[in-house]
């Protein structure tokens, strides 16, 4: 089983819209969340962490944690076609003196004008 | 500006030829790492480092090898590439602890 698991959409949403991106993961001690954006041929870029469970909030984004459903979850409220790219959810988890980071496969999102 | 750097962006080689990736960070950070990005795989990590002489297994560390002698530079070497190791490569680093992981612009590899 996958560490992370992402739908890979593609996603659509009409612009002013919200967009809503959803990631699960397996493993129970997974410590970080993280959510980065990637433009096609850039590497990614943060654009929330997120450490307990809850929402946190950031300008257009929302990040929400749900630990004991394992899950996580990217919503962009207002959607511009500048949002338009592969949303990549990550995990960090510190495996005895370790800190590895896993990262699903990605949820390309198109923002339609 | 903070900025990690890898060389070079671009490279073109054949099977078995040894080669180097260099990457470079400017903002004294403890961690570093390296990921290979494959189409449906998504990014997968290769070796980590929490600080210098300090280096240990991704995900997919077969057919690699790395090391940390200074703070700032982390090398991921392939002594005997293979066509399966053709793929997008990033460098990424942060502070120790929690924090931000910053990557750089990414080295596309193609093995012949």
């Amino acid at each position: 089983q996958k560490e992370v698991e992402q739908n890979s959409g593609p996603l659509s949403v009409p612009e002013g819209a919200i967009a809503s991106l959803n990631c699960t993961y397996s493993d129970r001690v997974s410590q970080s969340f993280f959510w980065y954006r990637q433009y096609s041929g850039k590497s990614p870029e943060l654009i929330m962490s997120i450490y307990s469970n809850g929402d946190k909030e950031d300008g257009r984004f929302t990040a929400q944690l749900n630990k004991a459903s394992q899950y996580v979850s990217l919503l962009i409220r207002d959607s511009q076609p500048s949002d338009s790219a592969t949303y990549l959810c990550a995990v960090n988890i510190y495996p005895n003196t370790g800190n590895q980071f896993y990262f699903g496969t990605g949820t390309s999102l198109t923002v339609i004008p | 500006e903070a900025q990690v750097t890898q060389n070079p962006r671009y490279l073109i080689t054949v099977t078995g030829k040894k080669l180097t990736v260099t990457c470079s960070q400017n903002m004294n950070h403890e961690y570093m790492s390296w990921y290979r990005q494959d189409p449906g795989l998504g990014l997968r990590q290769i070796y980590y480092s929490m600080n210098v002489e300090v280096t240990d297994k991704g995900d997919v560390p077969e057919g690699y090898k790395v090391s940390r002698k200074e703070k700032r530079n982390f090398p991921l070497i392939l002594e005997s590439p293979s066509p399966n190791q053709t793929s997008l490569y990033f460098c990424a680093s942060k502070a120790g602890g929690g924090g931000t992981q910053y990557f750089g612009p990414g080295t596309r590899l193609l093995v012949l």
